[in-house]
């Protein structure tokens, strides 16, 4: 089946420094992916949609300044956390949709996550 | 008002028991429906879709009531291996185009 891939599964940084984080789609081309983010004992929320070769779209209050979004392939797209502070600290988790699913297609395939702890 | 809302549980049940979970959506005008299982510090896995005939999959039900926006979920013979959080998924159009909505996922432990 499909696979995505999330780089780094666990990261901790020290707060003021930024954090990269990598999605990978394996074998199929993803002309959209999505950034969730989920705080412990809540839902995962949509920060971001992106897609291929544009401006990444931010759900209301997230700051696109500090959550920086690259869809430069149908491959791969980034989330990097600038200037990171502790209450950052959460599970980022990315998913991707086949690019033949059409934009309602309903098959999601999402990564692993990532574990970013900022001390 | 949440987009979609759940009953967090957590749901404590025997082995071999039944139990189920329901889900209201906000947004008439949602696409797609579906369960999506999620173990402790992992990502969420799908479970099944959700569709308005109702479906089902080996121990597992599930339901759609467009008119009430409700889903629900229905797992029989419960094992000890379904003890994980359940989460309600909703596939909406919003200014970003279509994206997964979740609700905050209801918490199932199944106990010898």
């Amino acid at each position: 089946g499909a696979v995505v891939s999330q780089h780094p599964s666990w990261v901790i940084c020290k707060s003021g420094t930024s954090v990269k984080i990598e999605c990978r789609s394996l074998d199929f081309q993803a002309t959209t992916m999505f950034w969730y983010r989920q705080f412990p004992k809540q839902s995962l929320m949509l920060m971001a949609t992106s897609n291929e070769g544009s401006k990444a779209t931010y759900e209301q209050g997230v700051e696109k300044d500090k959550f920086l979004i690259n869809h430069a392939s149908l491959t791969l797209s980034t989330l990097t956390v600038t200037s990171a502070h502790p209450e950052d600290s959460s599970f980022y988790i990315c998913s991707a949709r086949n690019r033949g699913q059409g934009a309602a297609g309903n098959t999601i395939y999402f990564g692993e996550g990532s574990w970013l702890t900022v001390v | 008002r949440k987009e979609v809302e759940q009953d967090p549980g957590p749901f404590n049940v025997p082995e071999g028991a039944t139990v189920a979970f329901n889900c209201t959506y906000s947004n008439s005008a949602s696409q797609s429906f579906f369960w999506y299982r999620q173990d402790c510090r992992k990502e969420p896995k799908l479970l099944m879709s959700v569709y308005s005939s109702g479906n089902e999959d080996g121990r597992f039900t599930a339901q759609l009531n467009r008119a009430s926006q409700y889903i629900s979920l229905l797992i029989r013979d419960s094992k000890l291996s379904d003890s994980a959080t359940y989460l309600c998924v909703v596939n909406m159009y919003s200014n970003s185009g279509y994206a997964l909505n979740f609700g905050k996922g209801t918490s199932l432990l199944v106990t010898p």
